[in-house]
């Protein structure tokens, strides 16, 4: 089963608009930690916004938030006031244990391709 | 800051050649990791290392090799490039979780390479 899961693989929302990016979530771990990237299509990965399992609020990086539904297993983006430089790809990815001696690896979603229009 | 530097950017091999991505950072993280990406497959861990002398096999390791005797560099080899190794290569380093803020990766460029 996949760990990660982007069911949106084109979206398009209208320049000022806000956009919701979804992304679910597989584990049994209780302590994980959720990750977004942004892919222009220059090629290289920006990170945006982390939420961990124990956070008790969403997360928040400016124009980003991350909807964080624990029950639900989602970690949704959301980005308000979408400007045409926010077109590109965007992964969401999830980290899970160990840490110690099994390093920091992430798995990613398939990623959603975000078109901001006039 | 120079941060996470990949070389070479593009490269073209033919079927059997073998060759070397480089990958050095100078922000003194102790993990690294190479990723590939494919169209429809987001990004997979090909090898990763916690530290210099330390590497372990990710998701899809096959064909490739890797060593870290420095703590700066991670260079990945491919042994006999095959045209099903033609992907995009992102190398990537962090602090360990949990010690400074998320442990979020920092990415190079990426190369992209094609086996023909």
């Amino acid at each position: 089963a996949q760990k990660i899961t982007q069911t949106q693989p084109g979206m398009f929302v209208q320049e000022k608009e806000a956009v919701t990016l979804d992304c679910t979530y597989d584990t049994s771990d209780q302590s994980y930690g959720l990750f977004w990237y942004k892919q222009p299509s220059s090629g290289e990965m920006i990170f945006l916004i982390y939420q961990g399992s124990y956070d008790e609020q969403n997360a928040t990086e400016g124009r980003y938030s991350l909807n964080f539904q624990k029950a639900r297993k989602s970690a949704n983006l959301v980005i308000s006031a979408s400007q045409l430089g926010d077109s590109a790809m965007y992964f969401c990815a999830m980290r899970e244990p160990p840490y110690t001696g099994g390093g920091n690896k992430l798995t990613f979603g398939t990623g959603t391709q975000l078109k901001v229009e006039l | 800051n120079a941060g996470v530097t990949q070389t070479p950017k593009f490269q073209v091999l033919k079927t059997g050649q073998s060759m070397t991505l480089q990958c050095a950072q100078d922000m003194n993280h102790e993990y690294m990791s190479w990723y590939r990406q494919d169209p429809g497959m987001g990004l997979r861990l090909i090898h990763y290392s916690v530290g210099a002398g330390i590497t372990d096999q990710g998701e899809v390791p096959n064909g490739y090799n890797v060593s870290r005797s420095t703590t700066e560099d991670f260079p990945l080899r491919l042994l006999s490039a095959a045209p099903s190794q033609t992907s995009v290569y992102f190398c990537a380093s962090s602090y360990s979780p949990g010690l400074a803020g998320t442990g979020e990766l920092f990415f190079g460029e990426g190369s992209r390479l094609t086996v023909l």
